[in-house]
């Protein structure tokens, strides 16, 4: 059982130029989102899915672009990547628990990372 | 804008000696959750405590939360070198239904256990 399955691990892109990150879930679960990190802003939200074909807006979407064709992958696309873009970049899935007396929980599995460096 | 403020930024202690990390967040939650994460690795789910729940224990982890004050603390007794890595709260903020996985993560403390 993988889990989160990130590729690739590093990657140096120049500014302009376009990439996908990719990212495999073997979980069979609901939900996976993109954050990226950045040191001192611990992690940041870019887009999530809550299922095949549904996709949305997280807090700082602009420049990447998503898609979900299957529920097990879950690609992040940087357009036309700028030095602002230079992070960790991190992938996770998760699915409802829903906990007594409390509505439904999500815990997070994520995947190694992939460190995007653009000059 | 982030939810989570953690303290101390940074924490450095001896083997044996107990560590305690605090979170603070704005909104209410449905729940809070801490995560920990080893260099250069990804975030690996330690504990949740939902917004009905004071205390809550899982071996070395001991985790408090006060909606009234909107903070939550995570301590880790008898440290070991193998728990050197950052921890991250994460808040659910969800009212009701489910979150979809987006939680909002604070900015973590880098905690450093010396042999």
């Amino acid at each position: 059982n993988a889990g989160v399955t990130q590729t690739p691990k590093f990657q140096v892109l120049k500014t302009g130029q376009s990439m996908t990150l990719q990212c495999a879930q073997d979980m069979n679960h609901e939900y996976m989102s993109w954050y990226r990190q950045d040191p001192g802003m611990g992690l940041r939200l870019i887009h999530y899915s809550v299922g095949a074909g549904i996709t949305d807006q997280g807090e700082v979407p602009n420049g990447y672009n998503v898609s979900r064709s299957t529920t097990e992958d879950f690609p992040l696309r940087l357009l036309s990547a700028a030095p602002s873009q230079t992070s960790v970049y991190f992938c996770a899935s998760s699915y409802s628990i829903w906990l007594a007396g409390i509505s439904g929980a999500n815990v997070l599995t994520f995947g190694a990372g992939s460190r995007l460096t653009v000059l | 804008s982030q939810q989570g403020e953690e303290d101390p930024q940074a924490l450095s202690i001896q083997e044996g000696e107990n560590a305690t990390m605090n979170c603070s967040y704005k909104t209410s939650i449905n729940n809070l959750q801490w995560y920990r994460q080893n260099s250069g690795r990804g975030l690996v789910h330690l504990i949740l405590i939902r917004s009905n729940e004071r205390e809550k224990h899982s071996g070395r982890l001991r985790v408090t939360l006060d909606t009234s004050k909107k903070s939550s603390s995570l301590l880790i007794t008898a440290s070991r070198a193998a728990d050197t890595a950052s921890y991250f709260c994460a808040t659910d903020a969800r009212a009701g239904g489910t979150s979809y996985g987006k939680l909002t993560f604070g900015q973590g403390t880098i905690l450093t256990v010396h042999p």
